[in-house]
């Protein structure tokens, strides 16, 4: 799992509550990303981030925000507007977006009911 | 489009044989090909990755991909399988240039390899 720790490794919430899931590296790295992970559907990509204090939208960013204030942080708010939250959340990180293999974190597991 | 496949949910081999797992892709540019494995309840380990030159690319734990071009393909090998290469294997390929000048990943739905005993 390399330099990246993502906490908690389980979260349960109910619905209609706003959670943020923590993301940190101690790589160096520039970019940053956000996938969810469901049985069957492989990754999906949230959000992402080339720098700090700049980010955008994945393929499915809706009801999620984040933010990129520094380097090594990149949290995750899954807010009340999500329509189906539970899932794996992965946080990754890369030297950039280009030929550079992404380091992923052990996960975060998210339950909502 | 932009697109990665891997036909194959699930393969199984028994230990000791070799395995494969397919991959076929398709962008528009210079494909940027990468092997990735998932152990349950875990994040994912990067195996190995295909950026240019050598069509056969050597990666972590005895795994090998081969490129080629012509069949839009970067199958991942391992001549002799172990039952502790069981897990969740994904591929993915880097996309082109976007209107904001940003590339990301394209992500296979996974292949779960079963190395039976």
């Amino acid at each position: 799992d390399g330099g990246i720790t993502q906490s908690p490794k389980y979260l349960f919430r109910k619905e209609g509550q706003n959670v943020t899931l923590s993301c940190e590296q101690n790589l160096n790295h520039d970019a940053m990303y956000w996938y969810r992970q469901d049985p069957g559907q492989g990754l999906r990509l949230i959000y992402y981030s080339q720098i700090v204090n700049d980010f955008q939208k994945g393929d499915i960013a809706e009801g999620y925000s984040v933010s990129r204030e520094k380097k090594e942080s990149f949290p995750l708010t899954v807010t009340s507007a999500q329509k189906n939250p539970t899932a794996f959340y992965l946080c990754a990180s890369s030297m950039g977006t280009g030929s550079y293999e992404q380091y992923f974190g052990p996960g975060t597991r998210l339950t909502v009911t | 489009a932009q697109s990665v496949a891997q036909p194959e949910d699930q393969v199984n081999v028994a230990e000791g044989n070799p395995l494969t797992v397919k991959c076929t892709y398709s962008v528009s540019g210079n494909p940027y090909l990468f092997w990735y494995v998932q152990y349950p309840n875990r994040g994912l380990q990067f195996l190995l990755k295909y950026i240019t030159g050598d069509n056969l690319v050597k990666g972590s734990y005895g795994f090998e991909a081969e490129f080629n071009k012509s069949q839009t393909s970067f199958h991942l090998k391992k001549p002799s399988a172990l039952v502790s290469d069981s897990a969740l294997y994904f591929c993915a390929v880097r996309t082109d240039l976007d209107a904001g000048n940003n590339r990301k990943l394209i992500w296979g739905l996974g292949t779960s390899l079963a190395v039976n005993p």
